[in-house]
């Protein structure tokens, strides 16, 4: 079977960094992308890794280590804008096809 | 450029009502995904489309779910009839195509059944 698992909630405080764990157990894996969701919003994009290593876009880096199936999510200089749910996603070949599975999502609370 | 468009935003029906959405993906984008996200929880698909063929289907509960593409851009969801269980709300995405990583959302549908 496959399961993905994360952190329900995490807080942090503002002006400091949060890592938002992700393992996945899984057959067929292509990648990791990891979404951000305010409360009553969309989910929106922020990175996918294929490859082992550390993806850096601004304030927010995502990782991934296929050997060990983990992956993590990790925000710098933390403002009260971040606090919503980010889902780790994983992309993996089912049937011949690809397809993306979520993780049950990770409520951060930044505080003052 | 238009995001992903959805309509209604909210709905609210009595149990065994019929209800649709419907969902307008980026022009130009081929895939398009319908999802159920509970409160608390991930999206989940229910159906993916490439162009207007349905690709995955599998997790769409085919007894009173329907969907249809036409002409490949805007998509309708049908739930007939809807059960108090089906309360959540129901997302729309689009992709460049199936390879692509990015997927843009639409800011769903709220739908309550009582």
């Amino acid at each position: 079977g496959q399961s993905l698992e994360q952190p329900s909630e995490v807080t942090a405080v503002e002006g400091a960094i949060v890592q938002i764990n992700c393992t996945y157990q899984t057959s067929g894996f292509y990648g990791l992308s990891w979404y951000q969701q305010h409360d009553g919003g969309a989910p929106t994009f922020l990175s996918y890794n294929a490859l082992d290593g550390l993806e850096e876009t601004g304030r927010f880096s995502s990782f991934l280590s296929r050997s060990d199936s983990y992956g993590y999510l990790l925000l710098q200089e933390l403002q009260m804008k971040d606090s919503a749910s980010y889902f780790c996603a994983v992309k993996r070949n089912s049937g011949g096809y690809q397809k993306v599975t979520f993780g049950t999502g990770t409520k951060l609370q930044v505080i003052p | 450029e238009a995001g992903v468009v959805q309509s209604p935003r909210y709905k609210i029906i009595e149990k065994k009502q019929p209800v649709a959405f419907w969902c307008n993906p980026i022009s130009g984008h081929n895939t398009l995904y319908w999802y159920l996200q509970n409160l608390g929880q991930g999206p989940e698909l229910l159906i993916r489309y490439e162009n207007e063929e349905a690709v995955d289907d599998s997790q769409l509960p085919k007894d009173r779910f329907s969907a249809e593409r036409l002409k490949g851009v805007d998509s309708t969801l049908k739930i007939q009839p809807a059960e108090l269980g089906d309360s959540a709300v129901y997302l729309c995405a689009s992709s460049l195509n199936s390879g692509f990583n990015e997927q843009f959302f639409g800011p769903g549908t709220r739908l309550t059944v009582l």
